[in-house]
């Protein structure tokens, strides 16, 4: 299994600031993602983090808006830039362990409120 | 893209009762997972499946995958207090989860 963990746990933030939310697992994984839960609603997967490279992003999302980092095998960062208060959600960051999908593991998430 | 219809959205339920929700998709996917999210955390594992028809148990949790590749249920046992959270469906294929609505179980004590 793994242990990962995001900061800040939520926050508040005005309408045209960014945000970078950190996640950190605690050992080596294969893959690296960023989901996004509204409220009351599904995880809608935003991009997969790549190591070293551009993340893989998922339709509707871009880089602009939601640039990620992946430096190494255990740690990346979303940005939500130029915020608006559509943007207000949970930001999940997921980790896969192994190759399989039972080897899949999220965070606690981030709860952002965009004022 | 793909999407999953789960039911219900939620439920309302006695302490002792049994519980049953389902996915259904118009894509066949190749893993079915059930999920439970508790408030201010991240979605956890419950079970996997990986083959069509297979039927596996999680202690008082049993899930299916469906026969068509299409469908998946869940069924609780026994509900107790601890059970209440958000269960979601998640069907893979390739190298995503796609995640159903969820469903939203309250038990009464």
């Amino acid at each position: 299994s793994a242990v990962i963990s995001q900061k800040p746990s939520r926050d508040i933030c005005q309408r045209g600031t960014s945000l970078t939310i950190q996640c950190q697992v605690d050992s080596q994984v294969t893959m690296m993602f960023w989901y996004r839960q509204q409220p009351g609603q599904s995880l809608t997967l935003i991009a997969t983090a790549n190591q070293g490279s551009e993340a893989t992003y998922e339709s509707g999302f871009v880089i602009d808006k939601f640039p990620i980092s992946r430096p190494n095998l255990t740690f990346s960062t979303l940005t939500v830039s130029n915020m608006s208060p559509e943007d207000s959600s949970i930001y999940l960051c997921s980790a896969l362990t192994g190759l399989s999908y039972n080897e899949q593991f999220f965070g606690p998430g981030t709860r952002l409120t965009v004022l | 893209g793909q999407q999953l219809n789960q039911s219900p959205q939620s439920m309302f339920i006695q302490e002792g009762e049994d519980v049953s929700m389902n996915c259904t998709s118009s894509s066949i996917f190749n893993t079915w997972l059930w999920y439970k999210q508790d408030p201010g955390e991240g979605p956890v594992l419950l079970i996997a499946l990986y083959k069509a028809g297979e039927l596996t148990s999680n202690g008082r949790l049993t899930a299916q995958f469906g026969i068509t590749r299409k469908d998946s249920f869940l069924n609780i046992s026994a509900s107790i207090p601890s059970d209440v959270g958000i269960y979601f469906c998640a069907g893979g294929g390739g190298s995503r989860l796609t995640f159903g609505e969820g469903t939203q179980l309250t038990v009464n004590p």
